[in-house]
């Protein structure tokens, strides 16, 4: 069966400190890789998404991740994380043109915690 | 704005009772899903369906049940069967393709 593994369950990092959140699946097959955001109280939200081509991308507010197909991974990385980023963090795969409805499985999440 | 509706967002219920949470969604998106959402544990695959009239159980199907008579709605029902029904259950839409999801608010159900 597919599986997300996210292995950095709760993280703390001061303001302007280096982010990297672990992601991995154990899907042979091609994939498309997400990563989500939930901040406090609001909807979950997507960060990026990965479906081919350059396998480093850029998603909204400063994050990017990159896919390494023989790592079977897709860490989020920020170059340097703001109070505002405290949320926890979801990787989802879903397997590529399957013909049926487009199923996301979710990895178990990461909160972060960011201090001033 | 086009979105998930879904409601309401706190719910209690006594112990035994059958309790239905409401998703609607002016997307036009054909699929939908239920996950439920526990601490530590991500979000679980309830049901999900691709058209109307048709649906299909997810990885943690039992004690739950839906419907999908219209595009537009989801509802999931949990049943006095599902034995640890307190959670924070999401609802979300696709359009029929490989694509990410968008999410409602949620729905948290507290059973006592």
């Amino acid at each position: 069966a597919q599986s997300v593994s996210q292995h950095n369950h709760h993280v703390i990092l001061s303001e302007a400190a280096s982010l990297e959140l672990g992601c991995n699946y154990s899907y042979g097959g091609t994939v498309n890789l997400f990563w989500y955001v939930q901040y406090p109280g609001q909807h979950l939200q997507l960060l990026l998404k990965y479906f081919s081509g350059d396998p480093l991308v850029k998603g909204i507010k400063g994050f990017e991740a990159e896919f390494i197909k023989s790592k079977f991974s897709f860490n989020l990385r920020k170059p340097s994380v703001q109070w505002s980023d405290t949320a926890e963090y979801f990787c989802a795969v879903n397997r590529y043109g399957t013909g049926t409805a487009s199923k996301l499985t979710f990895g178990t999440g990461t909160r972060l915690q960011v201090t001033l | 704005d086009g979105g998930i509706t879904q409601s309401p967002k706190y719910l209690f219920r006594k112990e035994g009772q059958n309790v239905t949470l409401s998703c609607e969604q002016n997307l036009n998106h054909d699929a939908m899903y239920w996950y439920r959402q526990d601490p530590g544990q991500g979000l679980r695959l309830i049901y999900y369906s691709q058209i109307v009239n048709d649906f299909q159980k997810g990885d943690i199907a039992e004690g739950y049940s839906v419907s999908r008579e219209k595009k537009e709605s989801f509802p999931l029902t949990v049943t006095s069967a599902q034995k640890n029904p307190t959670a924070f259950y999401l609802c979300a839409s696709s359009r029929d393709s490989p694509d990410g999801y968008t999410f409602g608010s949620g729905t948290r159900l507290t059973v006592v």
